[in-house]
């Protein structure tokens, strides 16, 4: 079971948009509605942004959006803002017969 | 709120079993609707899936295959805890191993993390 492929790095001004993809396959994102994405600040552990692909916890900012198609799934950040800097990762339920669950190779979001 | 608590220590040595227990508060151990989960983070191999335990009427264990022969997760229902246990390490087990609980397939709540290393 491979890790789901993220881009190592994305970048955006303040107030902008940027999006980061996370691509599996039909045995994981493609196959399921379990997509979920974190966020790790250095030294910290991982925090949940979007849940059931789509789904905001309480109290994570609307600024955070999940979507999917196809076998791959997208996390969008909308008016991007300095403490949005940090590492992000996407997870997955997966039918592999090795494992059930499978996170990405992890994305850096930097704030120009 | 739910909070996680890991304790442990940070050193083991190769060949040895690394122990980690994670406290539970605001939940219980026994849910119904949770999962409790380990999780370990190195450089070389990212976020990894260990294996989980949880209570649906009598308890379950599953395990990643890439650890299956070596690894124990142990429910205590006493301290309203869980731990791990990952026999004959080596230094490839160096991580920060963490514990998280889960809830509709998403690991909503974490612990703070454990830094592992594995030397002589």
């Amino acid at each position: 079971q491979s890790a789901l492929t993220q881009p190592a790095s994305v970048s955006g001004s303040p107030g902008q948009s940027i999006t980061i993809s996370c691509t599996g396959t039909s045995s994981d994102v493609g196959g399921y509605n379990y997509v979920s994405w974190y966020q790790q600040h250095p030294g910290k552990a991982p925090k949940l942004m979007i849940y059931d692909v789509s789904n905001r916890p309480s109290g994570v900012s609307n600024r955070f959006s999940g979507s999917k198609s196809g076998n791959t799934a997208s996390l969008t950040i909308s008016g991007l803002q300095a403490e949005d800097e940090a590492d992000y990762y996407c997870s997955s339920y997966t039918s592999s017969s090795t494992l059930f669950y499978v996170f990405g190779t992890g994305t850096k979001v930097t704030v120009l | 709120q739910v909070q996680l608590q890991q304790s442990g220590p940070g050193l083991v040595k190769p060949s040895q079993t690394l122990s980690l227990t994670c406290a539970i508060s605001g939940d219980s151990v026994s849910s119904n609707s949770a999962a409790w989960n380990w999780i370990r983070q190195s450089p070389s191999r990212g976020l990894e899936w260990l294996g989980r335990t949880y209570y649906r009427s009598k308890w379950y264990n599953d395990y990643a295959v890439s650890v299956k022969s070596r690894i124990t997760i142990n429910p205590d229902t006493s301290k309203n805890q869980f731990s791990l246990q990952l026999n004959s390490v080596t230094p490839e087990d160096t991580a920060v191993y963490y514990c998280a609980k889960t809830e509709n397939d998403a690991f909503d709540i974490w612990g703070q993390g454990t830094m592992v290393t594995v030397s002589s």
